[in-house]
């Protein structure tokens, strides 16, 4: 069974723009989460989707939005761009998305802001 | 809010030495509590969880309970190897159905040397 993939593994952007990333989760996994991940802040809980709806959002301004398909493939967006926001951004996908369940975590995407 | 605060590292330790990772919480209702595990070059791995109190969570020789009055979950491992080494993650989600939105601590870093 293929793991959570993500894409891109790596992006550079400038400040200003914006950015798409995605996030494949495991097959028949309905729940996708995303985490920021940042040597001073360390991991940080972005949203939490299932079946196409938020059900979860952290502390986080409103640049960063997320969406989900009826696949449960993930997007997750970042627009106006802060130096900030470079990160390793972690998605992550389980059954149901309650504690009992197992979540795996993608390997990430690296996000350089320059 | 919800919190976790783990001891900050690094911690080295010798080959066969007992490991303690100390992990509190501060969280309305009953969480449920996991350690992640992040090897050099890999991506986060669930290691172990409990979802209720004074559960035992365990895996490839760690142990953790749930100790809901003292708030902790520490991590325990009798006798470490090299292939220990690695970043350690405790964190919580509030125990509900509505999805997982993990609150993790700062992480520690644990070496262990032959």
């Amino acid at each position: 069974k293929a793991g959570v993939t993500q894409t891109p593994r790596y992006l550079i952007k400038t400040r200003g723009q914006q950015v798409t990333l995605s996030c494949s989760p495991i097959s028949g996994h309905r729940s996708v989460s995303w985490y920021q991940q940042t040597p001073g802040q360390g991991l940080q809980f972005l949203f939490e989707y299932f079946s196409e709806t938020q059900r979860n959002k952290g502390n986080f301004p409103g640049r960063f939005s997320g969406r989900q398909f009826s696949n449960s493939r993930s997007e997750m967006n970042v627009s106006t761009l802060e130096l900030g926001d470079s990160a390793l951004y972690l998605c992550a996908s389980s059954l149901e998305g309650v504690a009992t369940d197992t979540q795996y975590f993608g390997p990430g995407t690296r996000l350089t802001v320059l | 809010g919800d919190s976790v605060t783990q001891m900050e590292g690094p911690v080295t330790l010798s080959e066969e030495a007992f490991l303690t990772i100390n992990c509190t919480y501060t969280a309305t209702g009953y969480p449920s509590l996991f350690w992640y595990v992040q090897y050099p070059g890999e991506g986060l791995q669930l290691l172990l969880k409990a979802t209720k109190a004074d559960d035992k969570g365990s895996n490839k020789g760690f142990e953790a309970t749930y100790r809901k009055e003292t708030t902790s979950f520490h991590l325990e491992k009798g006798s470490v190897q090299v292939s220990d080494s690695a970043v350690y993650f405790c964190a919580l989600s509030p125990n509900s159905n509505s999805g997982y939105a993990l609150n993790f601590g700062k992480g520690t870093s644990l070496l262990v040397t032959p």
